[in-house]
């Protein structure tokens, strides 16, 4: 079984401020996708990173994908409140019997304070 | 926007009663799935579907069936429903990329069960 361990679980913190969110696994992935999430709404795709090694940039934020596709981060610089949302990781898995399954991180809760 | 549509958006219930969840999709895509979302659990696979009338179990899978007869519809029945099933609901489809593939997320059924 796959597991994807997504830190910190909460994120409260300034407008202004930078963060980081982590995504670790002992398993490799073939991709690893970000969403966002807002209450009441269903995840939205913010991005999928595919070579180990790739950073993508989305305006302030910046994903990364480990060398080892293993682990991913995200990066927020100069948060602002729209931030705010439950951001989730998801693992896609390597094997070709997958059925395209993928496997979620726990969620980070990212409170972005005026 | 993929197209996805759940009904109902909001749904109380009692226990021990069946229940049916629909996921409608636009797009003719193959893959579909339905989770469930949990404080503290993150994202959840009941059943997926590859195929009209090929479907197949996830990681919480008892208590509930799943029904594809058309490529649009996704059914997810909760056969008695009890307390532990009171949760939000998320219908997924999957989309395939030149070097993996993503999903795509509905907006989402809260269901309580009484």
């Amino acid at each position: 079984t796959q597991l994807l361990e997504q830190s910190p679980q909460f994120l409260s913190i300034q407008e202004g401020e930078n963060l980081t969110v982590y995504c670790n696994s002992s398993s490799v992935f073939s991709s690893l996708q970000w969403y966002r999430q807002e209450p009441g709404e269903g995840p939205v795709l913010l991005v999928t990173v595919v070579t180990g090694g790739e950073v993508k940039k989305l305006k302030r934020l910046t994903f990364q994908f480990g060398d080892a596709r293993k682990d991913s981060s995200l990066h927020i610089t100069a948060a602002q409140p729209g931030d705010t949302g439950l951001y989730l990781c998801a693992g896609a898995n390597a094997g070709g019997t997958s059925y395209g399954k993928l496997t979620f991180g726990q969620g980070t809760i990212l409170t972005v304070h005026p | 926007d993929a197209g996805i549509t759940q009904s109902p958006r909001h749904k109380v219930t009692e226990t021990g009663t069946p229940v049916t969840l629909r996921c409608h999709q636009t797009e003719n895509h193959r893959y579909m799935y339905w989770y469930r979302q949990d404080p503290g659990h993150g994202l959840r696979l009941i059943h997926y579907s590859y195929g009209v009338k090929d479907t197949d179990k996830g990681e919480v899978s008892d208590g509930y069936s799943v029904s594809r007869s058309k490529t649009e519809d996704f059914l997810l029945t909760l056969e008695s429903a009890t307390s532990s099933q009171t949760s939000v609901y998320f219908c997924a489809i999957r989309t395939q990329g030149t070097l993996t593939y993503e999903q795509y997320f509905g907006p989402g059924t809260r269901l309580t069960v009484t």
